[in-house]
């Protein structure tokens, strides 16, 4: 079964400590993608990397930090620097241009 | 400065009818508009693309309609069923030559089908 996982679903941290999102793809797709959906709003863009050992700050990647050791996986990781980390992240991939694969998303929640 | 835009909050219709659903962009060098469908905790799922070389584009019930001078694109769905009720995002790229496949959405539109 090919697809996008995301682990945990549900995420509870307290404030001041760093959380790391998971995201895995067995999809061998090159591109993969961070983004984080709040309430009213559209999807907006934190990380993305389009091939492993690279990848780029969307609009919102303060507060963020991601690596890509392996095409399967691009880890994210919520610092205490982020100053509203509670949200739903979703991550994404991508093989081809503009159509992107979204995994289940992880609702994060910092108090 | 919001690029692609949503500008109907929630739409409400009855089962069998037509559901229209509006995007409207502003960044003239996008050529490719994606539609996402987004049930509530989970992931969107891609529903239907066009690209700027058309003016529709048409699988099964759902059809997208692209106005390029009036930087406006709706989806259509005939006949609307109640399983169609999700959040509907707008996304569109290509800003950059297509090479680095970002795509920016919408603020999205709630469908609800009523039975």
């Amino acid at each position: 079964d090919g697809g996008i996982t995301q682990s945990p679903k549900y995420l509870f941290r307290k404030e001041g400590q760093n959380v790391t999102l998971s995201c895995e793809q067995n999809l061998n797709h090159d591109a993969m993608y961070w983004y984080r959906q709040d309430p009213g709003q559209g999807l907006r863009l934190i990380y993305y990397s389009q091939i492993v050992n690279d990848f780029q700050k969307g609009d919102i990647a303060e507060g963020y930090s991601v690596s890509r050791e392996k095409k399967e996986s691009f880890p994210l990781t919520v610092t205490s620097a982020q100053k509203n980390p509670t949200a739903f992240y979703l991550c994404a991939s991508s093989n081809r241009p503009y159509e992107q694969y979204f995994g289940p998303g992880t609702r994060l929640t910092v108090t | 400065d919001q690029q692609v835009k949503q500008n109907s909050p929630s739409l409400s219709v009855q089962e069998g009818r037509i559901s229209i659903l509006n995007c409207d962009y502003t960044n003239s060098m996008f050529d490719y508009f994606l539609w996402y469908k987004k049930y509530p905790a989970e992931g969107p799922t891609f529903l239907i693309s066009i690209s700027s070389i058309k003016d529709k584009n048409e699988d099964g019930r759902f059809t997208v309609f692209l106005n390029k001078s009036a930087k406006h694109l709706s989806l259509h769905i005939v006949p609307s069923q109640p399983g169609d009720s999700a959040v509907y995002f707008c996304a569109a790229s290509g800003e950059e030559g297509g090479a680095t496949n970002k795509l920016i959405f919408g603020t999205g539109t709630l469908l609800a089908v009523q039975p």
